[in-house]
């Protein structure tokens, strides 16, 4: 059991690059989210899905794109880099469920420079 | 949209001694309190959290408390030890129609002085 794979692990980009961050979590959570942390700041919602199909903006979504095409995986698209955007990124989990302990299961981030 | 705000931003301690880390949130609709714990190098971890339907909850050496009507949430760690060093995080979210967005406070550094 796996749990949120990250990849990479970390990453440099040229202002003005793209690319994807992946994130798979193998625990069929129906909730899923990236939070972008920034030393002082915590961690901020970029954006989150409650599903397949379904995904919502958070706190700070300027500068990404997301999707949702199955339950396991929520890749987070910088559509064009800026220095702004260096920051470590963590993509997180959790079941639908309103009882209980029900946490976020957190991958291991994803440390991105952009130049 | 929630606010979380997390003081104090750095704390340290002697071993042995307690900590205490305090949130406020502005939405009264959030019912959900977690707090994590991240040590250097990885993500954020789970500790204890506790539902807008109960005033404290306890584990151990860790314990939080709910105030509903101030807005306002603690987490406690008792007979603090040097392995207990690291960022504490609590978060707010409000579960059930309204969905389930999480935010989070800005994190203490807690240092635990051996």
């Amino acid at each position: 059991n796996a749990g949120v794979t990250q990849t990479p692990k970390f990453q440099v980009l040229k202002t003005g690059q793209s690319m994807t961050l992946q994130c798979a979590q193998d625990m069929n959570h129906e909730y899923m989210s990236w939070y972008r942390q920034d030393p002082g700041m915590g961690l901020r919602l970029i954006h989150y899905s409650v599903g397949a199909g379904i995904t919502d903006q958070g706190e700070v979504p300027n500068g990404y794109n997301v999707s949702r095409s199955t339950t396991e995986d929520f890749p987070l698209r910088l559509l064009s880099a800026a220095p702004s955007q260096t920051s470590v990124y963590f993509c997180a989990s959790r079941a639908r469920r309103t009882g209980g302990s029900n946490g976020y299961t957190f991958g291991s981030g994803t440390r991105l420079t952009v130049v | 949209g929630e606010n979380v705000e997390q003081h104090p931003s750095t704390l340290s301690v002697q071993e042995g001694d307690s900590a205490v880390i305090k949130c406020t949130y502005s939405d009264s609709a959030s019912n959900y309190f977690p707090w994590y714990k991240q040590e250097l190098g990885k993500g954020p971890q789970l500790i204890i959290d506790i539902r807008s339907n109960v005033g404290e909850k306890k584990d151990q050496r860790i314990a939080v408390t709910l105030n509903k009507t101030a807005k306002h949430f603690s987490l406690h760690i008792t007979e603090t030890q040097p392995e207990d060093s690291a960022v504490y995080f609590c978060a707010a979210s409000m579960e059930g129609t309204g969905g389930f967005k999480t935010i989070f406070g800005a994190g203490t550094r807690l240092f635990v002085k051996a």
